[in-house]
């Protein structure tokens, strides 16, 4: 089973400086790959669909994708204290998603 | 507005009980999900639906099962809760393929005394 390692576990930003997390996966057995973010007690929200190497914008978030190194990145642009979440990123093959234990952002004012 | 409705939103049962958690989609997705979500164990993915009574066994399916009798409704079904499924349960649903978007409930929180 792919295991998904999410990078930092936690990370404290000011308002408007650029925040990135980091994915990394076991295997290379995902062919398709999108970031999701989670408020508190509330459902997954998707932010970034990518499904081949390069970069993926949507907004103020943009996805990178290296299959060889097999790693996603997700960079916030401006973050507000509004996205202060926890993110997840997820690979997926056939519909399946395996996710990462995520990371918790905190955008200060 | 694309919705994935989950309920009830909060669920406390004694061990033993029998729970039932129900999920509804308003997309005509064909397929559908169940995961549930620990702290330090992320989101599994319990079962998959593909359509109507065609249900897959997902990574953590022990002591679960599933019933799909209409494409927009997905049960979630505990026979004899344990303690060890005390847990955030999420429907998701997507509309098929392979490569589409899940798109999530906003959970069942359960108890199990």
């Amino acid at each position: 089973q792919q295991k998904v390692q999410q990078s930092p576990e936690s990370l404290t930003v000011s308002e408007g400086a650029m925040a990135s997390l980091n994915c990394t996966f076991s295997d290379g057995t995902s062919n398709n790959f999108r970031w999701y973010r989670q408020h508190s007690a509330k459902g997954l929200e998707v932010l970034v669909s990518i499904f081949s190497d390069g970069e993926k914008e949507e907004g103020r978030f943009t996805a990178h994708l290296n299959r060889a190194n097999l790693h996603v990145s997700l960079h916030i642009r401006e973050p507000q204290p509004s996205d202060s979440a926890v993110y997840l990123c997820a690979g997926g093959n056939t519909g399946k998603l395996t996710f990462g234990d995520g990371t918790v952002l905190t955008v200060k004012p | 507005d694309m919705k994935v409705t989950q309920m009830p939103r909060y669920l406390i049962k004694r061990m033993g009980e029998n729970v039932l958690l129900e999920c509804g989609q308003d997309m005509s997705h064909e397929t559908m999900y169940w995961y549930r979500q620990d702290p330090g164990l992320g989101l599994q993915l319990i079962y998959i639906s593909y359509d109507v009574d065609s249900n897959s066994e997902g990574d953590i399916p022990k002591g679960y099962r599933v019933s799909r009798k209409k494409r927009e409704h997905f049960s979630l079904i505990l026979d004899s809760a344990k303690t060890n499924q005390t847990s955030v349960y999420f429907c998701a649903s997507s509309g098929g393929g392979g490569a589409e978007t899940l798109y999530f409930g906003s959970g069942t929180r359960l108890t199990v005394l």
